[in-house]
C-alpha cells in the first residue's frame, strides 16, 4: 500500500466508451498530479491539482477531463479515446504544488481497442 | 529544451555491482531524485541529491555533479529482487522533468 490508491488497475474499453479513472489519497497532500507513462518515454505530466484548483493543464486533448471534488480525491474521465492513448496513467500527490516529494500510485493499465 | 538521458536497458549478475547513469540539462536544478519501478507498480522513492557528492543508503548509493550535470545510481549486492526500472528526474524550478527510465535485468 503505497498511500495513493487507484482504481481500476487495468482497463480494456473502445474508442466510443466513457470511463473514469480514480485515485484517492489519504496523506494529507494538498497537490494531486496525473502522468501518462508509456514504454520507453519519460513521464508526461497531464494535469496538476493544487487545494482542488487545477493548476495545470499540459495541452492535453479534450476527451480527458480531470476532476478534483476535493483534496483527496482525483478522477480522469474518458471519453472517445485513440488507440495511441493505450499506457499506463499514473497519480501522485505531494505536501504542495513546488515540493516534488511525489507519493505515486500503482496505476491504471488501460488498454484502447 | 530540457532533456534526461539515461540508458534504455542494462543487465546485471546477482551479486555484482552496477552503476546506472543520468545526464541532464535544465533550466533550473532544485535536486535529483532516483525512482525504482517494479513491473505493474508505482515509482517508490530512492534517493535524492541536491549537493554535490555521494549519498548512501544501505545497498544503493547515489552521486551528483552538478557543474557536469550528471548523476548515477550505483546498487551493490545485486538481489533479484532489484530487476526493476530505474527512473531519474531533476527539480527543474520545482516541476520535474523525467528521464525514459533504464529497466535494469537481474541474471543468476
Amino acid at each position: 500500500e503505497t498511500g495513493v490508491t487507484q482504481t481500476p488497475r487495468h482497463l480494456v474499453m473502445g474508442m466510443t466508451n466513457k470511463k473514469s479513472l480514480k485515485c484517492e489519497q489519504h496523506l494529507g497532500h494538498n497537490a494531486m498530479y496525473w502522468y501518462k507513462q508509456s514504454a520507453k518515454k519519460p513521464l508526461e505530466l497531464m494535469f496538476v491539482y493544487n487545494f482542488k484548483e487545477q493548476t495545470e493543464n499540459n495541452s492535453v486533448p479534450s476527451r480527458f477531463s480531470p476532476e478534483c471534488p476535493n483534496s483527496s480525491h482525483l478522477f480522469l474521465h474518458l471519453h472517445t479515446l485513440q488507440p495511441e492513448d493505450s499506457a499506463l496513467y499514473l497519480c501522485a500527490s505531494s505536501q504542495d504544488v513546488g515540493n516534488t516529494g511525489y507519493t505515486f500510485g500503482s496505476g491504471t493499465r488501460l488498454t484502447v481497442v | 529544451g530540457q532533456n534526461i538521458d539515461q540508458p534504455t536497458e542494462m543487465t546485471a549478475t546477482e551479486g555484482a555491482i552496477v552503476q546506472i547513469n543520468c545526464t541532464y540539462q535544465t533550466s533550473g536544478f532544485n535536486g535529483l531524485f532516483w525512482y525504482q519501478q517494479h513491473a505493474g507498480e508505482a515509482p517508490t522513492f530512492l534517493s535524492y541529491n541536491v549537493l554535490d557528492g555521494l549519498e548512501e543508503k544501505g545497498r544503493f548509493s547515489s552521486f551528483l555533479s552538478r557543474s557536469k550535470g550528471y548523476s548515477y545510481l550505483l546498487l551493490k549486492e545485486l538481489q533479484m529482487k532489484d530487476s526493476a526500472s530505474y527512473l531519474c528526474a531533476v527539480d527543474s524550478n520545482y516541476q520535474l522533468i523525467w528521464g525514459a527510465g533504464t529497466k535494469l535485468i537481474i541474471k543468476p
